[in-house]
């Protein structure tokens, strides 16, 4: 299996422009999630969807990060528009649901991400 | 979310072994209790997990207090590629366990 993709790799834009981040993860998961870290907050949750349904988006910053999941082999998280501040390595993970929480999380190697 | 607690930085020498701490004195009966890894300019890794025994596999150790307010990472032993940050998460079995948190980690130093 090829793991979690995500793409680009790296990603450099103007404030102000559309950025649109993509996940394919593992065939089979159920779970996907999407996660940004920086050096100040660390890794944050942003949402986590389940059978392509958004369950739980408390974590996305405001109103111009956007995220969806039309199919169970990818996902976006979209930034509109994009400022300075969003500067940071977005990662997606998904996971299987088995005998209750012990699935692990598998992690992308992540979108670096700089807003000029 | 039960909240754990790490100490921000250890060092190590190398081919030795290494515990790494965690205390998660809020834990409820049903988390799980479980180890990320993240090497420098990498997506975290999953490293092992548990829930009440403690567990062995080919990366580490998971030693689990009687009263699971607390747990270990064990690296029997460091080497160079295991320089990295160590995450403890606890993960319910509900559904909001989903939810994964990550707090700060333990940055691991290992010196040659």
């Amino acid at each position: 299996d090829a793991g979690v993709i995500q793409s680009p790799r790296h990603e450099v834009t103007e404030m102000g422009q559309e950025v649109t981040l993509r996940c394919k993860p593992i065939s089979g998961h159920d779970y996907l999630f999407w996660y940004r870290q920086t050096m100040m907050r660390g890794l944050e949750l942003l949402i986590y969807f389940n059978n392509n349904v958004p369950i739980d988006d408390s974590g996305m910053p405001e109103d111009r990060f956007s995220a969806k999941m039309p199919n169970a082999s990818f996902s976006t998280l979209k930034i509109q528009p994009s400022e300075p501040r969003d500067s940071a390595v977005y990662f997606c993970a998904s996971s299987i649901r088995v005998e209750g929480s012990n699935e692990k999380l598998f992690f992308g190697s992540g979108t670096q991400l700089s807003v000029l | 979310d039960a909240k754990t607690t790490q100490p921000n930085s250890m060092e190590s020498n190398e081919e030795e072994p290494v515990h790494l701490p965690c205390n998660h004195s809020t834990i409820s009966g049903t988390d799980y209790i479980h180890w990320y890894r993240q090497l420098p300019s990498q997506g975290p890794e999953y490293v092992i997990h548990g829930l009440t025994s403690n567990v062995n596999n080919r990366m580490a150790s998971l030693a689990i207090a009687e009263d699971r307010k607390s747990s270990t990472l064990i690296l029997h032993r460091a080497t160079l590629r295991d320089a990295a940050v160590y995450y403890c998460i606890l993960r319910g079995a509900n559904t909001g366990g989903f939810k994964t948190i990550f707090g700060a980690g333990t940055r691991l130093f290992v010196k040659a």
